[in-house]
């Protein structure tokens, strides 16, 4: 199994441009997440997924969007980027809720310029 | 009131030292709690669960005092490759599902 994907690595956007960060997994799980994490500071989730057509906002899901059409993949859209969305983003994915570990994919650094 | 606080660090200490992270969460109905690690540059990964009663993995042990809302792991014998950010993790009630909260973590820097 390959785990939690995530494309691409690294990015540099220019203030308005707009991305999409991809992530799939391949364990079957209902639950995927998206955090980014600042330099200093937690993992903040912004948008959470309990199954395919299904997705509900974290706690900083300004600026962002996300579909689920199937169980695999949950990307992550950048609408208009700003600085203020350089980060780390890191998508992950549980068999369960709260409950359950969390697997993580390998991150995508973004600077925003 | 942060949900989960942590002692950001650095704690620096000899390789064979054994070193303690505490915990704090605000919200007295979590029911999960772990610790992850998460090396420089990458993404954190499960270390281990803590369960009411205490657990221990090899050199690992964690505890949660529930009345006090607190958690604790202690590493002994420390090893260079000990060096990473732990973090505290607890679930959050309410909403379409539980979440996690994660702390800022706590730095561990295992001197040679």
């Amino acid at each position: 199994n390959a785990g939690v994907t995530q494309t691409p690595k690294f990015r540099i956007l220019k203030i308005g441009q707009s991305m999409t960060l991809q992530c799939a997994q391949d364990m079957n799980h209902n639950y995927m997440y998206w955090y980014r994490q600042d330099p200093g500071m937690g993992l903040k989730l912004i948008y959470y997924s309990v199954g395919a057509g299904i997705t509900d906002k974290g706690e900083v899901p300004n600026g962002y969007n996300v579909s689920r059409s199937t169980t695999e993949d949950f990307p992550l859209r950048l609408e208009l980027a700003a600085p203020s969305q350089t980060s780390v983003y890191f998508c992950a994915s549980s068999d369960m809720g709260g409950e359950e570990t969390q697997y993580f994919g390998p991150g995508t650094r973004l600077l925003v310029l | 009131r942060k949900e989960v606080e942590q002692d950001p660090g650095p704690f620096n200490v000899p390789e064979g030292a054994t070193v303690a992270f505490n915990c704090t969460y605000s919200n007295s109905a979590s029911q999960s709690f772990f610790w992850y690690r998460q090396d420089c540059r990458k993404e954190p990964k499960l270390l281990m669960s803590v369960y009411s009663s205490g657990n221990e993995d090899g050199r690992f042990t964690a505890q949660l005092n529930r009345a006090s809302q607190y958690i604790s792991l202690l590493i002994r014998d420390s090893k260079l490759s000990d060096s990473a950010t732990y973090l505290c993790v607890v679930n959050s009630l309410g909403g379409a599902t539980n979440k996690l909260i994660f702390g800022t973590g706590t730095l561990l820097a295992v001197q040679p």
